[in-house]
């Protein structure tokens, strides 16, 4: 059973920075991309970013470019989404999520963890 | 700036028969955004429901199916059930790793 474990979350000044984990067990880790989307409270869904199999591949929303890098160890089976520069507008619950294949270019998410919230306030 | 639009919200019977749409303001939705949707009940997570435009993830009922209906791509759920009732949320794949999310549909079942 595929099993996704996000860690990291808790409340930090703006301007600050944040780094979530997701531990990855139930599936070959190394052989599917991934994301993280994240959900503003009593908001919709927002794709944050995106990693293929290949470290070298990560993609991310406008929104977050320059201030979000998305990495990701294979060795210990976890993805990251490191934050910097964090504003009010970046509160939210964070999803990691598994795509269907490893490319950078895969299309959907078939499995979500259960998320971590992130709270930006003074 | 890409959008991507869906119904505030939505009413339906139970028993009854509706359809969500998902389109795009700038372009019209094909299979080569390759929708999927996306079912979300408050305080849970996500839960896969059509992906490639009309193939249904693992376990969901073939009450829930989804095509491209004129220039959207579009979810229909046949015979609503009141679990049915939820936020749901198309997603459209823009190319180059991007993907964007749908504002989202609340539905309702009464």
């Amino acid at each position: 059973e595929v099993q996704l474990l996000e860690s990291g979350g808790g409340s930090v000044q703006p301007g600050g920075s944040l780094r979530l984990s997701c531990a990855a067990s139930g599936f070959t880790f190394s052989s599917y991309a991934m994301s993280w989307v994240r959900q503003a409270p009593g908001e919709g869904l927002e794709w944050v970013s995106g990693i293929s199999t290949s470290v070298g591949s990560t993609y991310h929303a406008k929104s977050v470019v320059g201030r979000f890098t998305i990495s990701r160890e294979n060795s210990k089976n976890t993805l990251y989404l490191q934050m910097k520069s964090l504003r009010a507008d970046d509160t939210a619950v964070y999803y990691c999520a598994k795509h269907e294949d490893g490319s950078g270019y895969a299309h959907y998410f078939d499995s979500w963890g259960q998320g971590t919230l992130v709270t930006v306030s003074s | 700036q890409t959008v991507v639009t869906q119904e505030p919200s939505f009413s339906v019977s139970p028993g009854g028969t509706v359809t969500l749409t998902c389109g795009l303001s700038s372009d019209s939705v094909s299979t080569t955004y390759y929708p999927s949707w996306y079912q979300q009940t408050p305080g849970r997570a996500p839960r896969t429901l059509i992906y490639n435009t009309n193939t249904r993830s693992s376990g969901v009922p073939d009450r829930f199916s989804g095509s491209i209906l004129g220039n959207k791509a579009a979810l229909t759920i046949t015979g609503a059930q009141a679990h049915d009732e939820s936020d749901y949320y198309c997603m459209l794949y823009m190319g180059g790793g991007i993907r964007v999310f749908g504002g989202g549909t609340k539905l309702t079942v009464l």
